[in-house]
């Protein structure tokens, strides 16, 4: 099985901040990756899949890229809304998801 | 309005048994492909089960093959999750979620609320 590892676990910015989460896989996945955004008590939202396609309306701070074994979420300017966990996700009949991505106020 | 909604979640005693459903409105679930997902308290998200658009190919995590079994009621346009031999591992929301069409294969871009399950003596 694929595993997906998440980096960091926690991460702790500003307003304004520059954030970049890194999620890895076991082996080569092409592009077959999406990130998820998930608030406290909400359901997960789809951000970007295909590793760099944004979904449909979704702030385009927001941007994916990588491909292959190493992949990254990069907001490019933290806002208010943006407080939340993020996931990495694969799908090869088995799905994957990251452990998860915490970003929280510094 | 493309909407997933769960429902059957509930509090039970290990071993028992439980169904969860999901309907769809705004789209038919013969078209798309669902998936199970479930999220233990303060967990990250963890696949459970699948389920293809034609229902030939039905995939599950390990530790709930031969507990869980996924099927769809097309008259009622509803998927369900039949679950036996409940565990306290089991204890989580269970969101149903679509998987997207063309460019968006292998991701699920719609949700549901979610459901939980709470297996405790």
């Amino acid at each position: 099985d694929i595993q997906m590892t998440q980096s960091p676990s926690t991460l702790s910015a500003s307003v304004g901040d520059r954030v970049t989460i890194t999620c890895r896989a076991s082996q080569s996945i092409d592009s077959r990756l999406a990130w998820y955004q998930q608030k406290p008590g909400k359901v997960p939202k789809l951000l970007i899949y295909k590793a760099s396609t944004l979904e449909s309306g979704v702030p385009s701070r927001f941007s994916g890229g990588g491909s292959g074994t190493e992949f990254t979420l990069t907001i490019s300017s933290l806002q208010p809304d943006d407080f939340a966990t993020y996931y990495c996700q694969h799908c090869n009949n088995y799905w994957t998801f990251g452990q998860g991505t915490k970003v929280e106020i510094k | 309005q493309v909407r997933l909604v769960e429902s059957g979640g509930d509090v039970v005693q290990p071993g028992r048994s439980l169904r969860l459903s999901c309907a769809a409105s705004g789209f038919s679930l013969i078209s798309y492909a669902i998936n199970w997902v479930r999220q233990a308290p303060g967990k990250g998200l963890e696949w459970v089960a699948f389920i293809s658009s034609d229902g030939s190919n039905e995939f599950y995590i390990d530790s709930v093959k031969g507990r869980f079994t996924i099927s769809r009621d097309k008259s009622k346009n509803t998927l369900y999750l039949q679950m036996n031999s409940l565990r306290s591992e089991d204890t989580a929301v269970y969101y149903c979620a679509r998987e997207g069409h063309g460019t968006k294969i292998n991701s699920l871009d719609i949700w549901g609320q979610g459901t939980m399950v709470a297996v405790s003596p």
